[in-house]
C-alpha cells in the first residue's frame, strides 16, 4: 500500500515571499502520479499541480512548481511570490498509474498555509 | 452551473439516525467516489464505483454503504450514525478514457455532524 507523509501541520509565510510544502511518499510502484491540491476556506479542493513519476522534468504552473526527486520519494511544492489568496490547506496525493489497476487517491494529512500581509 | 454538485452542504443529525448523502454530476463521467475528511487525517476514500454496476469498497468503508441510481448519481448512506463519523464528505468523479491519467473533479463537499 500506499502512504504519504507531510512532516509540517502548519506554516506561515509573509506575502511576496517564497515558500516550500514538503511531501514523501512511499511506494513500490515504478509509475505513478503525485499531485498537490489546494483546499481554501471554501473547502473546495483544487488541483494546484501534477508531476508524472516517469517524467524527470519538474513541473510548473505560474508560481506554483515541484522538486520531485524519485530516487528519494520527495515530492515538494514552491510557491513563489505568494499571494494572500494562497492561503489554504495543501495536501498532496498518490495515484497508481492506470495500467497498474484502479486509480484511487491516496491523500497525506495536509500542511495549513497562512500568507501574512 | 457547478458540475458536481453535493447535497446537503451541510447537516446536524443524531446518533442513530439514518443520513444519505447524494451526489450529482454533469460531466458524463463513468467513475464516482466517496471521500471523507478528518482533521489530521487527510481525505480518506470510502466507496468508488466505476460504472452503475461496479461498487467497491474502499479504506474505510466500514459503517457506510452506498448506491449508484444512475451514471451521474451516487448517494453514500450512514445507516446508524455515530459520533465518530462526524466530518467533511467530498464526492468525485473522473472519466475511464484510454489515456494513462483520469483527473478526479471534487465537489464542493458536505459537512456532517452526528451529535
Amino acid at each position: 500500500a500506499q502512504t504519504v507523509t507531510q512532516s509540517q501541520p502548519e506554516m506561515s509565510v509573509q506575502e511576496a515571499e517564497t515558500v516550500t510544502l514538503s511531501c514523501t511518499y512511499d511506494t513500490s510502484e515504478s509509475n505513478y502520479y503525485l499531485f498537490w491540491y489546494k483546499q481554501p476556506p471554501s473547502r473546495q479542493m483544487i488541483l494546484v499541480i501534477r508531476q508524472e513519476a516517469y517524467k524527470q522534468q519538474n513541473a510548473t504552473e505560474n508560481r506554483f512548481s515541484v522538486n520531485f526527486q524519485k530516487a528519494a520519494k520527495s515530492f515538494s511544492l514552491k510557491i513563489s511570490d505568494s499571494q494572500l489568496g494562497d492561503t489554504a490547506m495543501y495536501f498532496c496525493a498518490f495515484m497508481k498509474h492506470r495500467s497498474f489497476g484502479n486509480e484511487k487517491l491516496t491523500f497525506g494529512t495536509g500542511t495549513r498555509l497562512t500568507i501574512i500581509p | 452551473d457547478a458540475d458536481v454538485t453535493q447535497t446537503p452542504r451541510n447537516r446536524i443529525t443524531k446518533t442513530g439516525k439514518r443520513i444519505m448523502l447524494e451526489c450529482s454530476q454533469t460531466k458524463g463521467h463513468d467513475r464516482m467516489y466517496w471521500y471523507r475528511q478528518d482533521p489530521g487525517l487527510g481525505l480518506r476514500l470510502i466507496y468508488y464505483s466505476f460504472d452503475v454496476k461496479d461498487i467497491n469498497k474502499g479504506e474505510i468503508s466500514d459503517g457506510y454503504s452506498v448506491s449508484r441510481q444512475a451514471q451521474a448519481k451516487f448517494s453514500l448512506s450512514l445507516e446508524s450514525a455515530i459520533p465518530n463519523q462526524t466530518a467533511l464528505y467530498f464526492c468525485a468523479t473522473s472519466e475511464a478514457s484510454g489515456s494513462s491519467y483520469n483527473e478526479q473533479f471534487f465537489g464542493p463537499g458536505t459537512r456532517l455532524t452526528v451529535l
